[in-house]
Formats: C-alpha cells, structure tokens, sequence
C-alpha cells in the first residue's frame, strides 16, 4: 500500500521568510507525485504534477522539487495569501491518489 | 467555465437515515472520483467511475454505501443508514482521462447527529 507522510504537520511564518515542506513516501512504482493547495472549507487545488527523480516545478512563490523518496514544496518569500493547507499525493497506477495528511503554513504579515 | 460542482455543501442527518451526495463533473469530463476526508487524515480514495460504469470501488465500505454516474445527470454517493462514523468531508473530482490530474469540488460536509 502507498504511503505519504508530510512533514512539519503546522508552519508559522513571517511574511518573507522562506521555508520548506517535506513529503515522504512509499510507493511501488511511482507514477507520478503531486502538490494541491486547500483553502478552509474549499477542495484541494492543483498545483504540481513530478514524474521522475531530479525534477523541479515552479509557480509563482513555490517550488516542487522530487527525490526517489521525498518531495519538497519550497516557498520563497511568503505573503499571507500563500497560507492555506498543502497536500502531497502519490500514484502508482492509473488514477487512485494517496494522500499525506497536509502541512497547515499560516504566514503572518 | 465551471468546475466540478457538489451539492450540498452541507448536509445534517441523524442516525440510521439516508445521505445523498451529488457531484456534477466539469465540462468535459467524463471521469469522477469520490474522496473522504476525516479530520487530521489525508484524503482516501472511495471509488471510481465513469458514465454507468464503476470502474473501482475497492476503498468504499462494501455496505451501505453506494455510487453511481448515470448516463444523464450527476454522480450521486449514496449512504443508507448513516452512522456517527460517516461524519466527515466528502469529495468529488473529475478528469478527462488519461492523466492524473484531478480537479475536486468544494465538498459536502455530513454530520450525523
């Protein structure tokens, strides 16, 4: 079974203060690795889709990089619109999706 | 464009009645996926579906819940005879097919008092 785990569960930062989000997992046979943000009350929203080791994804203040066991969902220079929750996912087939249980980042003006 | 729309948002029950979850895919989409999330958990996969097809249902509890995506109109997550333990977030998304990447609704929120 695949298995994701997120790491810190909960980051406060200051407005500009760059930090990372790790992502672990346990699949056989990855197909691919995603990022989503969650808003409060609101479905994940796509950010990033990695298929293989070595791999970087930007958008805006965020970074998605891959290793063959961990992701890195690097944000720089935060603002307080960057807070929300962000989920990893892993697949090793077609389409079910193995979440991580989210990282909270709160960014503080 | 719309995206994936579910309905209700919010949906209160008491125990032992019936819970009806619909989720209308984007347009275009044909691909429709059920998600559960419970609180400080991940997202779980229940099931997969096209239209009138299930194509995996191996993460839907095999009783009292049910789904489909008939040919008109939209998927419907049924659960019959709700317990204190349904009480969670329920998402939809969808896809057209052929890639991973899912576009999810804003969820239903089921308390069973």
């Amino acid at each position: 079974e695949d298995q994701v785990t997120q790491s810190p569960e909960a980051l406060r930062l200051q407005e500009g203060e760059s930090s990372s989000l790790n992502c672990s997992y346990t699949v056989s046979g990855l197909r691919g690795l995603f990022w989503y943000r969650q808003d409060p009350g609101k479905g994940p929203e796509f950010l990033f889709t990695l298929y293989s080791a070595g791999e970087e994804k930007e958008k805006e203040r965020l970074k998605a990089t891959l290793t063959k066991k961990e992701s890195f969902l690097h944000i720089t220079a935060p603002k307080p619109e960057d807070s929300a929750t962000y989920l990893c996912a892993v697949t090793s087939g077609d389409y079910k999706l193995s979440f991580g249980a989210g990282t909270t980042v709160t960014v503080r003006a | 464009n719309a995206g994936v729309m579910q309905n209700p948002r919010h949906l209160v029950r008491r125990r032992g009645q019936e819970a009806r979850l619909r989720c209308s895919p984007m347009k275009g989409h044909s691909h429709v996926y059920w998600y559960r999330q419970l609180p400080e958990e991940g997202l779980k996969f229940m099931v997969y579906l096209q239209k009138e097809n299930i194509i995996d249902e191996s993460g839907m509890p095999k009783e009292r819940f049910s789904a489909e995506f008939p040919k008109e109109g939209p998927s419907i997550l049924r659960i019959q005879q709700v317990v204190r333990g349904d009480s969670a977030a329920y998402f939809c998304a969808s896809s057209s097919g052929g890639d991973e990447k899912l576009f999810f609704g804003s969820g239903t929120q089921l308390s069973v008092l």
